[in-house]
Formats: C-alpha cells, sequence, structure tokens
C-alpha cells in the first residue's frame, strides 16, 4: 500500500465549478501535512498546510480527518489558472522527509 | 538570492555512462533532499541529508550516491546510468527547524538511452 493515495484524475470542470480532491494517508504517527501544486514541466510549490480544524485560504479550503487519516482540498469557483497538478504531501513524525501523493490533475476549462 | 539551484537542467547519458547532479542552495539552510519524479507520478525521494557530512537513504536509493561536503552544496551521482533512471531529479532545502519552508529547484530532466 502506498503511504499517501490520491485519485491521478483528471478531473476536466468548467470555470466557476467546485471540485474536491481527496487522499488518504496510511502512517497514523505522521504529523504534519500539506497540498502542494505542481505546473506542467515546473517544481512542486507549497499551496497551503492542512489542518484538524481545516483551513482556509480565499477561495482554497483544506482539511484533515486524522482519525480517519484523510486529508481533503476543496476548490470553489475555479479559474482557468487553477489548472495544475495537486500533491498531498506527508511529512513524517521525524520532521525529516516528505512523502507525496501521486498527485491529482486539474484541467479548468472555459 | 538564488534559493535552490540544479545543474544541469537537461541531460541525455547512455547505459552506463555516470554522472553528477548538482544542488546548490544560498540559504543557509540544513536539510537537503533528492526526488525524482516518473511521469505522471508523485515525487519519491531519493536520499536526503539533515547535515553537513551527513546523508540518508530514502524511498528509492538503489543505483544512487549521494555526497554532502559542503552545506550548501548536495551532489547526486549515478555511477552507472539505467534507462530505469530516465526521470525529473528535483532538489529540494529545509531549514530542518521550520516544517513549511521546503524550496524546490526547478528540476533536472535526464534521459538514459
Amino acid at each position: 500500500r502506498k503511504e499517501v493515495e490520491q485519485d491521478p484524475g483528471p478531473f476536466n470542470v468548467p470555470e466557476g465549478a467546485t471540485v474536491a480532491f481527496n487522499c488518504t494517508y496510511s502512517n497514523s504517527a505522521s504529523q504534519s501535512f500539506f497540498w502542494y501544486r505542481q505546473d506542467c514541466r515546473k517544481e512542486p510549490k507549497l499551496l497551503m498546510s492542512v489542518y484538524s480544524s481545516g483551513n482556509e485560504d480565499g477561495r482554497f479550503t483544506a482539511q484533515l480527518n486524522r482519525a480517519s487519516q484523510y486529508i481533503s482540498l476543496l476548490i470553489r469557483d475555479s479559474k482557468l489558472t487553477d489548472s495544475a497538478t495537486y500533491h498531498c504531501v506527508v511529512l513524517d513524525n521525524a520532521g525529516n522527509m516528505l512523502t507525496f501523493g501521486g498527485g491529482t490533475r486539474l484541467m479548468v476549462k472555459p | 538570492n538564488a534559493g535552490v539551484t540544479q545543474t544541469p537542467k537537461f541531460r541525455v547519458l547512455k547505459t552506463g555512462q555516470s554522472m553528477t547532479l548538482l544542488c546548490a542552495q544560498d540559504m543557509n539552510h540544513e536539510y537537503m533532499y533528492w526526488y525524482r519524479q516518473d511521469p505522471g507520478m508523485g515525487l519519491r525521494l531519493i536520499h536526503y541529508s539533515v547535515g553537513e557530512g551527513t546523508t540518508a537513504k530514502g524511498e528509492v536509493p538503489d543505483g544512487y550516491n549521494v555526497s554532502r561536503l559542503k552545506k550548501q552544496n548536495f551532489l547526486l551521482g549515478l555511477e552507472s546510468a539505467a534507462p530505469s533512471q530516465t526521470s525529473v531529479y528535483f532538489c529540494a532545502s529545509n531549514t530542518g527547524t521550520e516544517i513549511y519552508g521546503y524550496t524546490f529547484g526547478s528540476g533536472t530532466r535526464l534521459t538514459v538511452v
């Protein structure tokens, strides 16, 4: 079983749509969780951290469910520029290593 | 402030050839990492270092060696390249104390023929 699992997509949505990505992780001792965004042929960049209480950054909302070992990302009012691959990322409990999920590809169409 | 710089950006190798990928950071970060990314997949950790003179294995270390002789540099070596090592290689660095501050380089595209 992979440590971090995501639906690879692609998710094809129209502009203005709301889209949700889910992720599960296997190590219950993991401490920190993130969503990274990666544009085509570019390096991944931090989109947002994920907290148990849920956190929001503009159109983006992230949620963590420790009991179910489940992480989500909600994007509201999708823009063309949101088209990218979104990686669910978990930091090991020693704080040394980021483990990436396989990424979920989002394509927002006019 | 260059951040994390990877050289070269592109390389084509023949099977059996060797090469070294260089990662340099100017942020005085303690931790440095080498990842590989295959098409349609996430990043997988090859090796990492938590300080000058230290290295440790990640998820997929076979076929690679690393060295961290200077704090600012982390070298990834392929002694005898194989087609299975065709990939995009990303270097990253982090302070070691701040969980949010991972900075990635722009990647090295390696093709082994």
